[in-house]
Parts: C-alpha cells; structure tokens; sequence
C-alpha cells in the first residue's frame, strides 16, 4: 500500500511566522499535491509537483510556496502565516502523468491553526 | 469556470434504506472519481471512472458516468452505520491535470 506520511498532526502557529509543512510518499510516485480542506469549500489545489524541482500553482498559491528537492518529498511553505491560513492541509501523490487515470492518495492531514 | 456540484451536502438516512448523492460538473472530463473520507481521517479512493457509461460496484455502493449530462451518482443499497462518511467527488476536466473536488456530502447511517 502507498504510504503518504505528513510530519505533523496538529499545528499552532503564530501570525508573521514561517511554517514547514511536511510530506513523504514510499511509492516512488512522480506526482504529488497539496490541498487544504475547508468546511463547505471541498479540496482546494494549493500547489503541485509533476517531478523534482518542479512546481506548479492550484487554484489558491497566493501567501504559500513549495519546495520538491527529492522525488519523495514535497513541502508546503507559509511564508508569513495569517489567520485565514487556519485549515486543514492534505498532500497527496499519484503514479506519474503517464498513468494519468491513477487516484490520488492522501495523508492524514495536518491540522493548522494560525493565532 | 470549472465547478463540480455535490448534492445533497447533508444526508441522514435509516439503515436498510437506499439512496444516490449526485454530483454535476461543469465542463467536459475525462475522468471523474468518487473518494471517501471518515471523521479525522484522510481521504480514500473508491472509484475511478473512464467513460461514458462507466458503472463501478463495490459492495453497497455503485458509481456510473453519464459525461454527456456532465454527471455522476454514487448509490448506496441497504445502508449500513459503516457507511457513515463524507463523500467527495472529483473531476479531471480536458487539458488540466488537476482534479477538482465538489464540496462533499456528510452521510450519517441511523440505526
């Protein structure tokens, strides 16, 4: 089974600070996603990541970055967190582009509250 | 603009009793998949859908496609508590790699 491990549960932050959201995936997936979760709002695309060093923007970039060093791992930055940051933060990965029908899996989430 | 609608949001049922949650989109796809997510947990893939006509059962639950209503339904047969979860639908639309997720809908299961 695909593993997708995100670092932490549960986050509290402070507004102005910088947070390191974590993501690792066993599978040796190409793909790899970050959502955040919202009551009423479904998933939004945040960023995504077809391959190391490379990055795409989702629906919502704006006041987040990322980061794909190694194919494994893909990590969500908040550059200055605010309040309206507090969500719930879910990556994901897929196969590869080529097998471009594969679901996507998910994390546990990381639960960030921004005070 | 890419929308993907689920209804009903909310949907409280007896077990025993069937039902379908729908999901509309709003533009052409070619593939659209059907993920669940229990309380405090990630999200799980349930069905993946290809084409036109695509029908996919898996116990209790049958997924179909009809891309020319731009729409899928999710059927739950003799519901059971164990299938008190959210249910979330997806869409890839034509030449955009990113899925698009309707709002969800909160299943709750009364004895």
């Amino acid at each position: 089974d695909v593993k997708v491990t995100q670092s932490s549960r549960y986050l509290v932050k402070r507004t102005g600070e910088k947070v390191f959201l974590e993501c690792v995936q066993d599978m040796d997936h190409e793909n790899m996603f970050w959502y955040r979760q919202d009551p009423g709002l479904g998933l939004r695309l945040i960023y995504f990541s077809y391959d190391v060093k490379m990055k795409e923007k989702g629906d919502i970039p704006e006041g987040y970055s990322v980061s794909r060093e190694k194919k494994e791992r893909f990590s969500l930055i908040l550059e200055s967190a605010s309040t309206n940051q507090t969500s719930m933060y879910l990556c994901a990965s897929s196969l590869s582009q080529d097998s471009w029908y594969s679901p996507l899996h998910f994390g546990n989430g990381t639960r960030l509250t921004v005070t | 603009e890419l929308k993907v609608e689920q209804n009903p949001l909310f949907l409280s049922m007896q077990e025993g009793k069937n039902y379908t949650i729908y999901c509309n989109y709003s533009t052409t796809s070619d593939r659209l998949y059907w993920y669940r997510q229990d309380p405090g947990k990630s999200l799980e893939s349930l069905f993946v859908l290809l084409s036109n006509g695509a029908v996919k059962q898996e116990g209790r639950l049958m997924a179909s496609l009809d891309t020319k209503a731009r729409l899928s339904t999710l059927h739950i047969t003799a519901a059971v508590h164990d299938l008190s979860a959210t249910y979330f639908c997806a869409v890839a639309f034509f030449g955009n790699e990113k899925l698009t997720f309707g709002t969800g809908t909160r299943l709750t299961i009364i004895p």
